[in-house]
């Protein structure tokens, strides 16, 4: 069974608008971590937020939120005020706590930011 | 300023030639771990180290061999590259103890022919 999952490869939004991308998530680890990362066309990994899960808070950090739905086993990362500059790929990942603690990663939704 | 850098950051090879793609980090992070990227499939472990001379295979470990002799380096060894192997490799180190963020290398982007 995939791990992370994320249902949409691409999105569009516009400028100034909010946009959810959605992650769901598999693991039986009741210590795990989720993160999102950005990777525009440059191709580097830009970490973005992170929520550990026994955070009782959703993360948020700057125009960037994480929708922490323990019950669901969803992550879903809001982007508030889009900007063209937050074009990219976004990917979900999750790291358990225990084993080989390898970053699992979804593949990835393309976010396009219309003008 | 902390960081983890990789070594070459692009490079485009013939089929069986041997190379080595360096890794190394400045933050005396006990765990390091090599990813690819390929389009669709998001990133995969390839293998990972929880210390020095401590090394374990991850999803894809095949035609890939590391080393880690040193805590901040972390080479990854391609003996006979073949053309599957061309991809986006990605360095990643942390602490240990931690599930919050690993640091990624700028990536390296491999070409074999």
């Amino acid at each position: 069974a995939q791990k992370i999952t994320q249902t949409q490869p691409g999105m569009f939004v516009q400028e100034k608008e909010a946009v959810t991308l959605d992650c769901t998530y598999d693991t039986s680890d009741p210590s795990y971590g989720l993160f999102w990362y950005k990777q525009p066309s440059s191709g580097e990994m830009i970490f973005l937020i992170y929520q550990g899960s026994y955070d009782q808070q959703n993360a948020t950090e700057g125009r960037y939120s994480l929708n922490f739905q323990k019950a669901r086993k969803s992550a879903n990362l809001v982007i508030s005020a889009s900007q063209l500059g937050d074009s990219a790929m976004y990917f979900c990942a999750m790291r358990e706590g225990t084993g080989r603690r390898a970053l699992t990663f979804g593949s990835g939704t393309r976010l396009q930011v219309q003008p | 300023e902390a960081q983890v850098t990789q070594n070459p950051r692009y490079l485009i090879t013939v089929t069986g030639k041997k190379l080595t793609v360096t890794c190394s980090q400045n933050m005396n992070h006990e765990y390091m771990s090599w990813y690819r990227q390929d389009p669709g499939l998001g990133l995969r472990q390839i293998y990972y180290s929880m210390n020095v001379e401590v090394t374990d295979k991850g999803d894809v470990p095949e035609g890939y061999k590391v080393s880690r002799k040193e805590k901040r380096n972390f080479p990854l060894i391609l003996e006979s590259p073949s053309p599957n192997q061309t991809s986006l490799y990605f360095c990643a180190s942390s602490w240990e103890g931690s599930v919050n963020e690993q640091f990624f290398g700028p990536g390296t982007r491999l070409t074999v022919l």
